[in-house]
C-alpha cells in the first residue's frame, strides 16, 4: 500500500459547495503539508502542520482551512469552492529527524470547480 | 524573499541524448537542495539531495551539481530514455527556523523517440 494516500483522486464540484480533501500516511512522520499545483506556477504551499497541535498557514491559505485529526491524518477543506480553486492538490509528509527533510508526496487530487 | 528559478521552462530532446537543467536560488542561509522528478499526474519523487559541502551527486543516469558560492545547481541527464519525460523540480531548504522548502516552478522535459 502507498505510504501517503489521498481521497478522492478526482472531484468535480460546483461553485459555493463545501468540499473536503483527505490525506492519510503510514510513514509515521510528524510533518504534513498541503500544496496546490497549477500549470506554469509550480507547487504552492497552502497549510502545514508540525504535529497534531501545530497548524500553520502557507503562502496561499485564503479560502482554505485544515484539520489535523491525528498524526496520520490531515484534511483540507474548501468552505465555499470557487472556480479559481480548480487545481491539482498534493499532500506531503516529512520527518523531523535529520536535516534532509525529504518530502513524500501523495498521488494528488484533481479538483474541478464549475 | 527566498526564491528558486529554473531554466529552461521546457525542453524537448531525442532519446539517447544528454541534457542539463539549471536551478538558481536565493535561499539563505542554505541547508540543502533537492531535485524531484514528477511524472504527469503523479506526486514528485526525490532524485537527489545536496548539502553545502557537496559538489556532485549521482543517482544512476542523473547527476546533480551544486555551486554554493554562486547559488547554482544543475541536473544532468545522460543517455535519456522515454521514461525521463517528466517535470524536474528544484527545491531548496533554508537552515534554521521552520525548514519550509522553497520550490522552483520546474522544467518540463519531453524525450522523443
Amino acid at each position: 500500500d502507498a505510504d501517503v494516500t489521498q481521497t478522492p483522486r478526482n472531484r468535480i464540484t460546483k461553485t459555493g459547495k463545501r468540499i473536503m480533501l483527505e490525506c492519510s500516511q503510514t510513514k509515521g512522520h510528524d510533518r504534513m503539508y498541503w500544496y496546490r499545483q497549477d500549470p506554469g506556477l509550480g507547487l504552492r504551499l497552502i497549510y502545514y502542520s508540525f504535529d497534531v497541535k501545530d497548524i500553520n498557514k502557507g503562502e496561499i491559505s485564503d479560502g482554505y482551512s485544515v484539520s489535523r485529526q491525528a498524526q496520520a491524518k490531515f484534511s483540507l477543506s474548501l468552505e465555499s469552492a470557487i472556480p479559481n480553486q480548480t487545481a491539482l492538490y498534493f499532500c506531503a509528509t516529512s520527518d523531523l529527524r535529520g536535516i534532509s527533510y525529504e518530502q513524500y508526496f501523495g498521488p494528488g487530487t484533481r479538483l474541478t470547480v464549475t | 524573499k527566498n526564491q528558486v528559478e529554473q531554466s529552461p521552462q521546457s525542453l524537448i530532446i531525442l532519446e539517447g541524448k544528454n541534457c542539463t537543467l539549471q536551478c538558481n536560488y536565493t535561499v539563505s542561509p542554505f541547508s540543502n537542495l533537492r531535485w524531484y522528478k514528477q511524472d504527469t499526474g503523479r506526486g514528485p519523487v526525490s532524485l537527489t539531495i545536496m548539502t553545502f559541502s557537496e559538489n556532485t551527486k549521482s543517482n544512476g543516469r542523473y547527476t546533480a551539481t551544486l555551486d554554493a558560492d554562486t547559488k547554482q545547481s544543475s541536473l544532468h541527464i545522460t543517455a535519456s530514455q522515454l521514461s525521463d519525460s517528466a517535470s524536474y523540480i528544484c527545491v531548496v531548504s533554508a537552515a534554521g527556523g521552520s525548514y519550509i522548502p522553497t520550490f522552483g516552478r520546474g522544467t518540463s522535459l519531453i524525450v522523443h523517440p
